[in-house]
């Protein structure tokens, strides 16, 4: 049972460009999403969260947006840069499924093409 | 380094040994979180520690397995008569008190696990 699935196992964008990348839920209960990003041999790299009060987030960059009907979340890089190339995972957690555990999407390797 | 951190980096063991895992919290973090992940997935939960308590191990086969975050010392997870299935990366993350599920969690950069 996939609650978190991330649906495009890779995605190619050019320099300078947005690169977006998406995420969907199942369970209702989850109020908590982050991003994070990860480089081969390394831990998963915390980018930026979201709390179900609200429906965006902003940190320089990167933004996430979040549909709480649509239980969908998307994160915008602008512009793409090189050093963005990596596997970005969805998570969330949420009161049912113990707010300290993180459930977490098969991930979207992004390439940023010179 | 402040960072969460965990040693072994690459851990080879034969089928049947016992594997030690050891992950020591960033500074001021009293929350750890063991994830393993197999090749092409995401991070599946394990277990959730604080100091001398499991909280929540939900993610913990059900034999074979245990981990430890004792009031000295790093966090271990432990596998006993280690199996083939085994070998995965197993990751270590930390949040500090405070926050009920709103606190980032971070990861340090992993243990190979890898079964002959």
């Amino acid at each position: 049972d996939q609650q978190v699935k991330q649906n495009s196992p890779s995605l190619s964008v050019q320099e300078g460009r947005i690169s977006i990348l998406n995420c969907d839920y199942t369970n209702s209960m989850f109020d908590y999403f982050l991003w994070y990003k990860k480089y081969p041999a390394e831990g998963p790299t915390f980018l930026i969260s979201i709390s179900s009060i609200k429906d965006k987030n902003e940190d320089g960059r990167f933004t996430v947006f979040l549909n709480k009907s649509a239980k969908h979340l998307s994160l915008h890089i602008v512009p793409s840069q090189p050093g963005d190339s990596a596997v970005y995972f969805c998570a969330a957690s949420g009161l049912l499924q113990g707010a300290q555990k993180l459930v977490f999407g098969q991930g979207t390797r992004l390439t940023i093409n010179p | 380094n402040a960072g969460v951190m965990q040693n072994p980096r690459h851990l080879v063991r034969r089928r049947g040994q016992e594997a030690r895992l050891r992950c020591s919290p960033m500074k001021g973090h009293s929350h750890v979180y063991w994830y393993r992940q197999l090749p092409e997935e995401g991070l599946k939960f394990m277990v959730y520690l604080q100091k001398e308590n499991i909280i929540d191990e939900s993610g913990m086969p059900k034999e074979r397995f245990s981990a430890e975050f004792p009031k000295e010392g790093p966090s271990i997870l432990r596998i006993q008569q280690v199996v083939r299935g085994d070998s995965a990366a197993y990751f270590c993350a930390s949040s500090p008190e405070g926050g009920q599920g709103y606190q980032p969690q971070h990861f340090g950069d992993g243990t190979r696990l890898s079964i002959l």
